[in-house]
């Protein structure tokens, strides 16, 4: 399966800040997927990013809280704009990989803000 | 209705004992379905995935499923203290949606 590389793995803002989270896969992927996880809460999709087009957002999400970029196959960023702290928790690109259709995660970014 | 629901638990068993954790989802269009295991502070990672009406076995995991009833089970036999983790569910329908996961406890 696909090896993700996500950094950062943690930071801590300033509410009203903005932070870029970069994905990088070591295997060209279609589709990368982007998850949020509050304390103690499952995993919920923020949206798709397809290379070559517009990510598409899920409910409760939009693209000026939430712009990402997907300039090539192996790589994409998500940004976290004019955070508050409700924005506070883990986020998680993914990508899917292999005959079976599961999903691989990068290792997370812990964001916390203050 | 959630897509995937899942007691959250928290579920605990003695080890050596089978745990048992179920799912169940909400279209009917579902074709294949996941099992992920997540470590506190780690990202969850896919332990089993099953496409057909029955068990499918993996060493001490089994998942089983059920398209009729849209009932989706993992057992784990002879339970260890290192499968102490959280146990998301999920289905794949033109993306992965997760349930809110049940949190196991397997007491030496």
């Amino acid at each position: 399966s696909a090896v993700i590389s996500q950094k950062p793995s943690r930071d801590i803002c300033q509410r009203g800040t903005s932070l870029t989270i970069q994905c990088q896969v070591d295997s060209q992927v279609t589709m990368m997927f982007w998850y949020r996880q509050q304390p103690g809460q499952s995993l919920t999709l923020i949206a798709t990013a397809n290379q070559g087009s517009e990510a598409t957002y899920e409910s409760g999400f939009v693209i000026d809280k939430f712009p990402i970029s997907r300039p090539n196959l192996t790589f994409s960023t998500l940004t976290v704009s004019n955070m508050s702290p409700e924005d506070s928790s883990i986020y998680l690109c993914s990508v899917q990989t292999g005959n079976y259709y599961g999903y691989t995660f990068g290792s997370g970014t812990r964001l916390t803000v203050v | 209705q959630k897509e995937v629901e899942q007691n959250s638990g928290p579920l605990s068993v003695p080890e050596g004992a089978i745990a048992s954790l179920n799912c169940t989802y909400s279209d009917r269009g579902s074709q294949s379905f996941f099992w992920y295991r997540q470590y506190s502070g780690k990202s969850p990672e896919l332990i089993m995935f099953i496409y057909s009406n029955g068990d499918k076995e993996d060493g001490r995991f089994t998942a089983q499923l059920n398209k009729a009833s849209q009932y989706v089970s993992l057992l784990i036999r002879d339970s260890q203290p290192s499968d102490s983790a959280t146990y998301l569910c999920a289905v794949n329908i033109d993306d992965m949606r997760f349930g809110a996961g049940t949190r196991l406890t397997v007491k030496p």
